[in-house]
């Protein structure tokens, strides 16, 4: 069984670029969550997915971001016109809704340096 | 507001002594989970709890859930520099669907 997997791991981008980040979840799990952390902060809620439905999106997102997974599989995140404040650690978790307690199983995360 | 609050923030310790981390919100979780993170990697799963009171143990670490189920502790006796790390605390909110929501975090060093 293999865990969260994310990549690219690490992205250099010029401010101004678009960033897309990939997220394959453990297999049998229906939820699938974005986080974002900056150094010796805990993660920051992004946005949740259940199957293929986008249930949260955090108000705190701007437009620029977007995240979709159009089959209830893979999830990708999507940063427009980047800026030097989009420089953060992406995280991606996730976890089944059939399972008490919805412990969320997180991958390495995907670097961002806004240059 | 849903916010989970942790501390201390930071905690220096020599090796061998014990020490409590604190989480606290005025939510009430499904769940709560204590996960460890190194720098450049994600967090790590320590443990979850589900049920108000419940006390989990995992070799020196204790983790208690509050009975309102809006708190939690993490002890660890005995630390040991391997315990360096991020310890982070996450709860699953009931009313909005599971979201995990986050605390900041109690950066720990143990000093050899």
């Amino acid at each position: 069984d293999t865990g969260v997997s994310q990549n690219p791991r690490h992205k250099i981008t010029k401010r101004g670029q678009n960033v897309t980040f990939r997220c394959d979840p453990i297999s049998e799990h229906n939820r699938l969550y974005w986080y974002r952390q900056t150094l010796g902060q805990g993660p920051e809620f992004l946005t949740y997915f259940q199957n293929e439905a986008q249930l949260e999106k955090s108000r705190l997102l701007s437009d620029r971001f977007s995240a979709e997974r159009p089959k209830g599989s893979f999830s990708t995140l999507e940063i427009q016109r980047t800026e030097q404040g989009d420089s953060a650690m992406y995280l991606c978790a996730s976890s089944s809704s059939g399972v008490p307690g919805n412990t969320i199983y997180f991958g390495e995360g995907s670097w961002l340096t806004v240059v | 507001t849903q916010l989970l609050e942790q501390s201390p923030q930071f905690l220096s310790i020599q090796e061998g002594e014990n020490l409590t981390v604190y989480c606290n919100s005025s939510s009430v979780f499904s769940s709560l989970q204590w996960y460890r993170q190194e720098p450049g990697e994600g967090p790590v799963l320590l443990v979850t709890v589900v049920t108000g009171g419940e006390v989990k143990k995992l070799k020196r670490l204790t983790f208690q859930f509050g009975d309102a189920r809006k708190d939690s502790s993490l002890h660890i006796t005995a630390a040991q520099p391997g315990d360096t790390g991020l310890y982070l605390c996450a709860g699953a909110l009931s009313t909005s669907y599971d979201k995990v929501i986050f605390g900041p975090g109690t950066s720990l060093s143990v000093i050899p």
